[in-house]
């Protein structure tokens, strides 16, 4: 079974600084990795995803993940972060299930950001 | 276009009450996913349908828990009867299996329940 390990908790970072929020991941094949952003009150929403080819994944909102098979890691990183960036970003592998095709998400617990103005 | 769409937003209900929560997917997707997240627990899968069809309910908790979707564009999640540690945030997510297999999976905002 697949899981995903976000070691940071919390990560406080200052505007403008630059950030890498890690993610550890655990699957017997090829991963398909995927990191989603959630604001207060509001859902997930898709930063970027991996699947194959180009290693370095470039997301919206400035975001860019590096998929290191060696070190079974897909970090996040951001150059300059903007106060709007503060939120909880979740990591998470998709496993190709058999029946119907598709995926399956199972998710990190998250790192909550905040930004120091 | 239109995202993933819950309803309600919120809701507050007593404890033995039945709750139902509604989902109606991205027009075309023929995934539909029921998460439930906590502080204690993140986010935990609890159902996932294709082409309308239940394929895994292994995360349901209990037998108080039912997940129905009759067509493509409505899915509905069931508690009865409620309980306070059924308080929760709980999202629908729906994807595409065309094209490149594994099409992430988009959000609802979720529907935050409240059980007293």
């Amino acid at each position: 079974a697949q899981s995903v390990t976000q070691p940071d908790i919390h990560i406080t970072v200052s505007e403008g600084a630059s950030l890498e929020l890690r993610c550890n991941y655990s699957y017997g094949a090829t991963p398909y990795l995927f990191w989603y952003v959630q604001s207060p009150g509001q859902g997930l929403q898709l930063l970027l995803k991996y699947f194959s080819g180009d290693t370095l994944v470039q997301g919206i909102k400035g975001f860019e993940a590096e998929f290191k098979r060696s070190q079974s890691s897909f970090n996040l990183r951001k150059p300059s972060v903007h106060w709007s960036d503060a939120a909880e970003y979740f990591c998470a592998v998709g496993a190709q299930v058999l029946t119907g095709g598709g995926n399956k998400l199972t998710f990190g617990t998250g790192t909550q950001l905040k930004v120091e103005l | 276009d239109a995202g993933v769409i819950q309803s309600p937003r919120h809701e507050v209900t007593e404890m033995g009450q039945e709750v139902t929560l509604r989902c109606k997917p991205i027009s075309g997707h023929d995934y539909l996913f029921w998460y439930r997240q906590t502080m204690m627990r993140g986010l935990e899968l609890l159902i996932y349908f294709n082409n309308n069809v239940p394929i895994d309910d292994s995360g349901m908790p209990e037998d108080r828990f039912s997940a129905k979707m009759p067509n493509a564009s409505f899915s509905t999640l069931k508690i009865q009867p409620s309980e306070p540690r059924d308080s929760a945030v709980y999202f629908c997510a729906s994807s595409s299996s065309l094209g490149l297999s594994n099409q992430p999976q988009h959000f609802g905002d979720g529907t935050r329940l409240s059980i007293l």
